[in-house]
């Protein structure tokens, strides 16, 4: 089993939506909760990260994390065309402090 | 953009040979992690560099070295290569180990095909 699970996608949405995004994970020492978007060809850009549970909002993203339920989500809202990137969870923390353990990605698409 | 480069961003190596890959960290930053990342996957860590000390490593054969040197700047480097080695290799740099989480800022990355 992974240490974080993420559905690759890819999702497709209109222009306007609202976009879920989500991971599961297995390690409960993870403390440092990341979501990266990653266009084609790039390397990947840090969106929002959140330290321990709970809701953190930045313009049109708002990251979740249950540490109960080991479950993080990004939301998308008013998706425009310019977010079509693929998505990447990440986590740190405990034993793995020195490192990030990535997600696989979730393509996503917004149509116009 | 953020401040972390690296060079080249693209290479095509023949199996058995031998590549260095560069990476000029963000300034003020001391620590440098690199990271494997297969066509379809998330980024795979293979080692971090704090301080010019190896600080943890990932799941990577010994072929897989690392440098970091005194301006913190980094160096990876691969032996013997073989085809599944093609990957996009990426340099993160942070502030400080154990803090990679929050503030890791990636590179662009250099694409290796191995043929």
């Amino acid at each position: 089993q992974k240490e974080v699970e993420q559905d690759p996608g890819p999702l497709s949405v209109p222009e306007g939506a609202i976009v879920s995004l989500n991971c599961t994970y297995s390690n409960s020492a993870f403390q440092y909760f990341m979501w990266y978007r990653q266009y084609s060809r790039k390397g990947p850009e840090l969106l929002m990260y959140t330290y321990s549970s709970g809701n953190k909002e930045d313009g049109r993203f708002t990251a979740q994390v249950d540490k109960s339920s080991k479950y993080i989500s990004l939301f998308i809202r008013d998706s425009q065309p310019s977010d079509s990137a693929t998505y990447l969870c990440a986590m740190s923390g405990g034993s793995s402090a020195s490192k990030i353990i990535f997600g696989s990605g979730t393509r996503l698409s917004i149509r116009p | 953009e953020t401040g972390v480069t690296q060079s080249p961003t693209h290479l095509i190596k023949t199996r058995g040979q031998q590549v260095t890959l560069r990476c000029s960290s963000q300034s003020g930053h001391n620590t440098v992690s690199w990271y494997q990342q297969a066509l379809g996957q998330g980024p795979q860590f293979i080692f971090q560099y704090y301080r010019e000390e190896e600080n943890g490593r990932g799941n990577f054969p010994p072929r897989f070295s690392g440098l970091q040197f005194p301006n913190y700047s980094s160096e990876l480097n691969v032996n013997a290569l073989e085809l599944d080695d093609s990957a996009l290799y990426l340099c993160a740099s942070s502030l400080g180990a154990g803090r990679s989480g929050t503030e890791a800022f990636f590179g662009q990355g250099t694409r290796l095909t191995v043929v």
